[in-house]
């Protein structure tokens, strides 16, 4: 069954502190892996999309690595800031019919 | 430039009510999708529309319907709402099935 697991549940970093949340995926055929940020009472907003081929892409401060032979990815948040506090959700695209596999999200809080 | 507009942001419904959620875009792209997100889970598909004049069932599609009105709008109906469809449902569009989704902000929907 196609599944996408994301770890930590839930985190909270100290502002200007680094992160890393991990995704775990199953999905076959793979065709690509999205992060996306969700502020608490918003939509989802796009940070990276990524193909079989690519290894790693920036975004600002958010860097996301794919390792598609262990179906896994992490995104990588730089000098944390207050306004990086949401929900970050990995999403895996089924490349068979295109169906987005979503995870449940790592909820993250950045203190002063 | 709206992107994804969605109402109404918050709903109130008696179970057996019915109600629609509407939604349009400004971006003239062809893929359009209705979600819903529980507490914990993942994003889960209920219909999703790959062009003009097409809808096709996503992953929890029982209790809902839905009309592509034109390029810009896609609405999903409740026609007998129950306790079970208390969630936040969001409305996305994209420009092929397979590229970056834009969400609206949301209409976060409760049933007693």
């Amino acid at each position: 069954k196609n599944q996408v697991e994301q770890s930590p549940q839930s985190l909270i970093i100290l502002e200007g502190k680094n992160c890393t949340l991990q995704c775990n995926y199953t999905v076959s055929p793979f065709s690509n892996l999205r992060w996306y940020k969700q502020d608490t009472g918003r939509g989802p907003v796009s940070l990276t999309i990524m193909t079989f081929s690519e290894n790693t892409k920036s975004n600002g401060r958010y860097t996301a690595t794919l390792d598609a032979d262990t179906k896994q990815s992490s995104l990588h948040i730089t000098a944390s800031q207050l306004s990086d506090s949401a929900s970050y959700i990995c999403v895996v695209s089924d490349r068979s019919n295109y169906q987005l596999i979503w995870g449940a999200g790592t909820k993250l809080i950045i203190k002063p | 430039n709206a992107g994804v507009t969605q109402t109404p942001k918050f709903q109130v419904l008696k179970t057996g009510q019915s109600m629609t959620l509407q939604c349009a875009q400004d971006m003239n792209h062809n893929s359009m999708y209705w979600y819903r997100q529980d507490p914990g889970m993942g994003l889960r598909l209920i219909y999703y529309s790959a062009s003009e004049g097409t809808t096709d069932k996503g992953e929890v599609p029982n209790g809902y319907n839905v009309s592509r009105l034109n390029k810009r709008e896609f609405s999903l109906r409740l026609e007998s709402a129950a306790p079970s469809q208390t969630s936040v449902y969001f409305c996305a569009s994209s420009d092929e099935r397979n590229t970056e989704a834009f969400f609206g902000q949301g209409t976060r929907l409760t049933v007693v």
